[in-house]
């Protein structure tokens, strides 16, 4: 199985800040298969980010994903108020599919 | 509008058995994969089961031989049997529609409470 690490656990910052988070791979996994998803309290995952670095319908430019192979982020470019929740990131590559652990992106 | 709606969770003794429903609306639903994925409260998300829109179906190892994944095209509707449930099931679990061709997750329903608990 695939784990996915990601880094930090939680991330303390104000509004207007930039948000670098990290997803690591125990093994490698296409770009096409990679996957993050924003998740508020009490709500079902949202969709942000697939195939590493496009985005979903709807959601907006400040969301941006990169990497390759063991090492994925999500940067969110400057924190609106709404951005304030947990992260995950997804592999669907090597079976079974798997999440990270999450980071929480908290206002500090 | 695109939506899932799941139902058919509850409180259940160790051992018994429940069966969940995922109700879709808004779109084709016999042209798109479908997957069950869970999360104990207060933590990450675990992929359960998917099927396909051949009606092939796939499961996480825990639950393999325990849990059955099912669809109905015809009323637009995912189901999941879950047999000799164990206390670890315990978890919000959601349907959610797997992207055409790219196999992200893009459409999930609310989700509902199976607790698992003598």
């Amino acid at each position: 199985e695939t784990v996915l690490t990601q880094s930090p656990g939680t991330l303390s910052l104000s509004p207007g800040e930039r948000a670098t988070l990290s997803c690591r791979a125990s093994q490698s996994v296409s770009t096409r298969y990679l996957a993050w998803y924003q998740q508020k309290p009490g709500r079902a995952p949202r969709l942000l980010i697939y195939a590493t670095s496009s985005r979903a319908t709807g959601i907006p430019d400040r969301f941006s994903g990169g990497g390759s192979g063991t090492e994925f982020t999500l940067t969110i470019s400057r924190l609106e108020p709404e951005d304030f929740a947990l992260y995950y990131c997804h592999q669907y590559n090597n079976s079974p599919r798997t999440f990270g652990q999450g980071t929480k992106v908290e206002i500090k | 509008e695109v939506q899932l709606v799941e139902s058919g969770g509850g409180l259940v003794q160790p051992g018994g058995s429940l069966r969940l429903s995922c109700a879709a609306s808004g779109f084709t639903f016999s042209s798109y994969d479908m997957h069950w994925v869970r999360q104990v409260t207060g933590k990450g998300l675990e992929w359960v089961s998917a099927m396909d829109t051949a009606s092939d179906s796939y499961y996480q190892g825990s639950v393999r031989g325990r849990f059955t994944i099912s669809r109905d095209n015809g009323k637009s509707s995912l189901y999941l049997q879950m047999n000799s449930l164990r206390v670890g099931d315990t978890a919000v679990y959601y349907c959610a529609r797997e992207q055409r061709g790219g196999g992200a997750l893009d459409i999930w329903g609310p989700g509902i409470l199976v607790a698992v608990s003598s």
